[in-house]
């Protein structure tokens, strides 16, 4: 199996605080995982690749300092949204990758978390 | 830079018939993998179908199969015999091969409904 968590499912926030989503690969171990910010009826965006003992790879435009990634385990990343704005709303998509000896590694992805800063 | 694209932004299938859906993509690369993913209206994305650059063959899963034309840089996938539970938006990625675990890019998505 490639089964990928995310918590929380759904959260609402006051503008100003932080909020910390986790990822988590459920029945293998992930070196790598995506974090993905998707409006509605659009594509996923990535916004940092999350390396397991070192710093995440953020994409251009996406500011380090506010979306804070850690990946301290083979099993764990987690995106801290920090001083949230209503411009922050959105779905977020974690998504971890599954490498097998011999095999394509493919991304297996969480069910996202659905963010309102109010 | 590799670019994805989905030329169809929506498509309707009649139930039990087959749909084809668009997908192109530039690469300079030679070695890459192509995926096709559902997200029905949960929003949790599903891999449906994946296709190494290297293999001929044309991948396939239950009444999920592929067109893989590499020179071309297209890779299109058939619903046989549709669902109402296919109804979902389907997205095309790409994946260089250069090493384990890349980041992939994706395609805008088209949305597929299916009529009963």
């Amino acid at each position: 199996g490639a089964v990928v968590s995310q918590h929380p499912s759904w959260v609402i926030c006051k503008s100003g605080t932080s909020v910390k989503i986790e990822c988590r690969s459920l029945d293998f171990q992930a070196t790598t995982m995506f974090w993905y910010r998707q409006f509605p009826k659009q594509s996923l965006m990535l916004m940092a690749t999350s390396n397991e003992g070192s710093k995440a790879t953020y994409e251009q435009g996406v500011e380090k300092d506010k979306f804070l990634i850690n990946h301290a385990s083979l099993t764990l990343s987690t995106l801290t949204v920090t001083s949230a704005h209503p411009e922050d709303s959105s779905f977020y998509i974690c998504s971890a990758s599954k490498v097998l000896a011999g095999e394509t590694d493919t991304q297996y992805f969480g069910p996202g978390t659905r963010l309102t800063v109010l | 830079a590799q670019t994805v694209t989905q030329s169809q932004p929506e498509m309707s299938v009649q139930e039990a018939e087959t749909v084809t859906l668009s997908c192109t993509y530039d690469t300079s690369e030679s070695d890459y993998y192509l995926f096709w993913y559902k997200q029905p209206p949960s929003r949790q994305m599903i891999l449906v179908i994946r296709q190494e650059a290297y293999k001929q063959q044309n991948a396939t899963e239950n009444r999920f199969s592929v067109n893989f034309q590499k020179a071309a840089k297209s890779f299109s996938l058939k619903i046989s015999d549709s669902q109402l539970g296919d109804a979902a938006m389907y997205f095309c990625a790409y994946r260089s091969a250069r090493t384990n675990a890349g980041k992939s890019t994706f395609g805008d998505g088209t949305t597929l409904t299916v009529k009963p």
